[in-house]
């Protein structure tokens, strides 16, 4: 059974620095491509970025709202999926879920329960 | 970025009643390679993580009930669900992973009327 436990959520002034960690369990997460999706209280869906394998050179991309601020990394000896953020911003206020999906050869998508980061003086 | 915009932002349908939501991205979704559409819908219901319910724009996920289903190409895509119950009250997301930066529509809150 596939699953995907975030962590390290928490409040934090703005300016402020944080580590989100997303454990992952029941899947090859070596081989796969990871996501960082976050939802602000009340608003939709933001896609934040993700990080290819290792074995696809684990090229990171994120979205411009927080490239240059945040840094995704894995490690794959504790399968586990990171998400730096520095220079945190009221706005950065979200729940923040890792994504787990696939589309070759079946399509598979899994999500974490999510963690909520609040940036508040 | 590719841009999503749903529509419309909200709606409330009567039970038994069709719902549909439609989407529209900034730029075409199908990847003429394999002529496939490059998106997605998700189904949000209050203090949890979206559910998938359509990928390659009309393909349903294994256990979504077949009164969810998704169509178009290219540019337009519709979620339509042919007879809302009450478990469908929720926010549908459309998603497109066609480029390198994914993105997702705002969202449509579905109602009950």
């Amino acid at each position: 059974e596939v699953q995907l436990v975030e962590s390290g959520g928490g409040l934090v002034k703005p300016g402020g620095s944080l580590r989100l960690s997303c454990a992952a369990s029941g899947f090859t997460f070596s081989h796969a491509w990871m996501i960082w999706v976050r939802q602000a209280p009340g608003k939709g869906l933001e896609w934040v970025g993700r990080i290819k394998s290792k074995a696809e050179g684990g090229t990171t991309h994120y979205a411009a709202p927080v490239g240059g601020r945040f840094t995704i990394s894995r490690d794959d000896s504790e399968n586990t999926l990171y998400l730096q953020m520095n220079s945190l911003k009221a706005e950065d206020t979200a729940v923040y879920y890792c994504h787990y999906t696939t589309h070759a050869p079946a399509f598979v998508d899994y999500w974490g329960q999510g963690t909520l980061v609040t940036v508040s003086s | 970025d590719i841009v999503m915009t749903q529509s419309p932002d909200s709606l409330a349908v009567s039970l038994g009643e069709r719902a549909t939501i439609n989407c529209k991205s900034s730029r075409s979704v199908l990847y003429s390679s394999d002529n496939k559409n490059y998106l997605s819908w998700y189904q949000q219901k209050p203090g949890q993580p979206p559910k998938l319910l359509i990928y390659w724009a009309s393909t349903r996920e294994s256990g979504v009930p077949d009164r969810f289903s998704g169509s178009g190409s290219g540019t337009d895509f519709t979620l339509t669900i042919s007879s809302l119950q009450a478990e469908d009250v929720a926010v549908y997301y459309c998603h497109q992973y066609y480029t390198t930066l994914w993105t997702f529509g705002q969202g449509t809150k579905l109602e009950i009327k």
